[in-house]
């Protein structure tokens, strides 16, 4: 079955230093790439997807991620990070041969010191 | 207005008890899910309607039953519930049968089973 892999479970960072976080999916035909941020005691909100076309996509929140079909990753990275950028984030993927079902990798924890 | 809704909010409850968690959303969306976040944070589909439709069924205990009335509400009734229950249960929807827009996240339903 296909899946999908955060590669950090928890990175903490200072304010103003610079994000990436790893997630690698594993090959399963067309895939279309998510990244989602869980707020502490909050639900599920999209920061940014990939469907086709430019690799390089721009989110919300000054995110962004890039699509490297070769590694099979869409790491997720921002210049400089901000103390309200502490969450959960998850990478997902959806594989169209599983029927719309949306996977999701483990999550990692990003908790920004001020 | 809130796009995808859950009642309640927390849920405590005793082993061996039956309870229901309630979803509805206001978006026109087709297809409906449940996901289960563990105390991990992993999150894992459980079901997905797709206009009251039973499309993606998980290894699920039977005690775990989805109903949609219609396809703005995807119910889940949960019988004789165990101490391993205990998570915050997600419903989410998404336009097409596909997912390929994404999901739109409730705000989830934090049980816990004593």
């Amino acid at each position: 079955a296909q899946s999908v892999s955060q590669h950090n479970h928890h990175v903490i960072l200072s304010e103003a230093a610079s994000l990436e976080l790893g997630c690698n999916y594993s090959y399963g035909g067309t895939v279309n790439l998510f990244w989602y941020v869980q707020y502490p005691g909050q639900h599920l909100q999209l920061l940014l997807k990939y469907f086709s076309g430019d690799p390089l996509v721009k989110g919300i929140k000054g995110f962004e991620a890039e699509f490297i079909k070769s590694k099979f990753s869409f790491n997720l990275r921002k210049p400089s990070v901000q103390w309200s950028d502490t969450a959960e984030y998850f990478c997902a993927a959806l594989f169209y041969n599983q029927g719309g079902k949306l996977i999701f990798g483990q999550g990692t924890e990003l908790s920004v010191k001020p | 207005d809130t796009a995808v809704s859950q009642t309640p909010k927390y849920l405590v409850t005793q082993m061996g008890n039956d309870k229901s968690i309630k979803c509805e959303q206001n978006l026109g969306h087709d297809t409906m899910y449940w996901y289960k976040q563990d105390s991990k944070k992993f999150l894992k589909i459980m079901f997905s309607y797709n206009n009251k439709e039973l499309i993606i069924n998980e290894t699920v205990p039977n005690r775990f039953s989805p109903k949609s009335p219609d396809k703005a509400h995807l119910n889940l009734h949960i019988n004789s519930l165990e101490l391993g229950d205990s998570a915050v249960y997600f419903c989410a929807s998404s336009p097409k049968g596909q997912g390929t827009d994404g999901y739109t996240f409730g705000s989830g339903t934090r049980l816990t089973v004593v």
